[in-house]
């Protein structure tokens, strides 16, 4: 069946620390890829996406992740997290043009001060 | 970029009232829209598909004649809890697509007393 992992449910790090979300998803061809962001009682708002061409995308808040073709993966990363990027974060793949949009389960990230 | 508008962004029923959430596409047309409910420290799960003109398309498990949804215009869906219930509070996004992209709404908080 087709899904999509987020394998980490909660993710703690040091406000400085460099940050990694990581995300799987299951499917026989490259779907549309997006990361978002969601602070508590607001809704949802779009870090970056990856339709095609180069595999390493920026984003909005100093966010990129990078499409791994081999390892069906498509992890978030900010060199240096700031107390504001605590948030939950939801991986999510189109499958195909015009298909619902397929979301993991989402990683709640906790900054320490 | 598109913006998608939710009305109200909460509200407050009692048990046994009926409640009706819009959900606006503001600077395009949207032949289909989605209906999530998102219940705390959850992901989203889609409820159902809007589609203009035509009757919704609802995912197992989702009762139609409690959520109904009308899709009356390119830039207009509506949810309506009819009966609500208290085990109906919850957190109702919608979202409205474009291609291959989403675009969601800030999401309606439904408490029922």
């Amino acid at each position: 069946a087709q899904s999509v992992t987020q394998p980490d449910i909660h993710i703690t790090v040091s406000e400085g620390a460099s940050l990694e979300l990581r995300c799987n998803y299951s499917y026989g061809a490259t779907p549309y890829l997006f990361w978002y962001v969601q602070s508590p009682g607001q809704g949802l708002q779009l870090l970056l996406k990856y339709f095609s061409g180069d595999t390493l995308v920026q984003g909005i808040k100093g966010f990129e992740a990078e499409f791994k073709r081999s390892q069906s993966s498509f992890n978030l990363r900010k060199p240096s997290v700031h107390w504001s990027d605590a948030a939950e974060y939801f991986c999510a793949v189109v499958p195909n043009r015009d298909d619902k949009i397929i979301f993991g389960k989402g990683t709640r990230l906790h900054i320490l001060p | 970029g598109a913006v998608v508008s939710q009305h109200p962004s909460w509200v407050i029923c009692k048990s046994g009232t009926s409640v009706k959430i819009e959900c606006r596409s503001l600077d395009f047309q949207a032949t289909t829209m989605f209906w999530y409910r998102q219940f705390p420290k959850q992901s989203l799960m889609l409820m159902a598909t809007s589609n203009e003109g035509s009757k919704a398309t609802y995912e197992q498990g989702v009762e139609k004649d409690k959520f109904l949804i009308n899709h009356a215009s390119l830039t207009l869906s509506t949810l309506t809890v009819t009966s609500a219930h208290p085990e109906d509070s919850s957190f109702y996004i919608c979202s409205a697509i474009a291609g291959y992209e989403q675009y969601f709404g800030p999401g309606t908080r439904l408490t029922v007393t």
